[in-house]
């Protein structure tokens, strides 16, 4: 168990709608992560968040959105649903920001489906 | 543009054999590279890492090998378990304006044959 809570495990649902994923960082952990695996891909960068604060940008689409509270949870919005939005999204979260070694724990992920 | 790239899909060894994947990577600007290793219904696992200042790093059954001029990194796994049958990320780390930057590859997938 790596500490890092993601909710729901999976999601069915049709084009043109918009979910919610939500992830707990381990305790203690500032720096959220989202990542996205779609079929035969490796783990592609959507966003980051230290602190509340938005630090880093990926491959993040315009239609999908994030933030983090407070407590420290994060959420990923993605809205508009395309069929090429199915994939396997992935939180993870680490102490601090900006070291180069600095080792992530990811959830367990959040399967979409978007039919 | 794929920085990192794991250009195996799928790898299969024997039991007790050594495994050995292998990551090619096209920045220079990375300075720190981390294996990564999932089982189906879980999130990535850290394995072992290795900075750039060094060639090798070993963790027990698990040694990777930087080859900084070739930009190419491999792990090496002796003797393979059936356990070790997994897909693995190898991944590539720099910091940039004050944020991590960690690229993955597309993964290889590992599978240990008793």
């Amino acid at each position: 168990d790596s500490g890092v809570t993601q909710t729901p495990k999976h999601l069915i649902t049709a084009t043109g709608q918009r979910v919610t994923l939500r992830c707990s960082p381990r305790s203690g952990d500032l720096s959220v992560y989202w990542y996205q695996q779609s079929l035969d891909q490796g783990l592609q960068f959507l966003i980051q968040y230290y602190n509340g604060e938005e630090r880093a940008k990926g491959n993040i689409l315009e239609r999908f959105s994030a933030q983090q509270f407070p407590d420290l949870h994060s959420e990923l919005n993605l809205s508009s649903l395309e069929l090429g939005d199915s994939a396997l999204y992935f939180c993870a979260s680490s102490v601090e920001l900006g070291a180069s070694d600095e080792k992530l724990f990811f959830g367990s992920g959040t399967q979409l489906s978007v039919l | 543009d794929q920085q990192v790239k794991q250009n195996s899909p799928s790898l299969s060894v024997q039991e007790g054999r050594i495994s050995i994947l292998n990551c090619d990577y096209t920045n220079s600007m990375f300075d720190y590279f981390l294996w990564y290793k999932k089982y189906p219904a879980e999130g990535p696992t850290f394995l072992i890492s290795i900075s750039s200042i060094k060639d090798k790093n070993e963790d027990g059954r698990f040694t990777v090998f930087l080859n900084k001029s070739a930009k190419h990194l491999s792990l090496h796994i002796v003797p393979s378990q059936p356990g070790d049958s997994a897909v693995y990320f190898c991944a590539a780390s720099a910091s940039f304006q004050g944020a991590q930057k960690l690229v993955f590859g597309q993964g290889t997938r590992l599978t240990i044959n008793p």
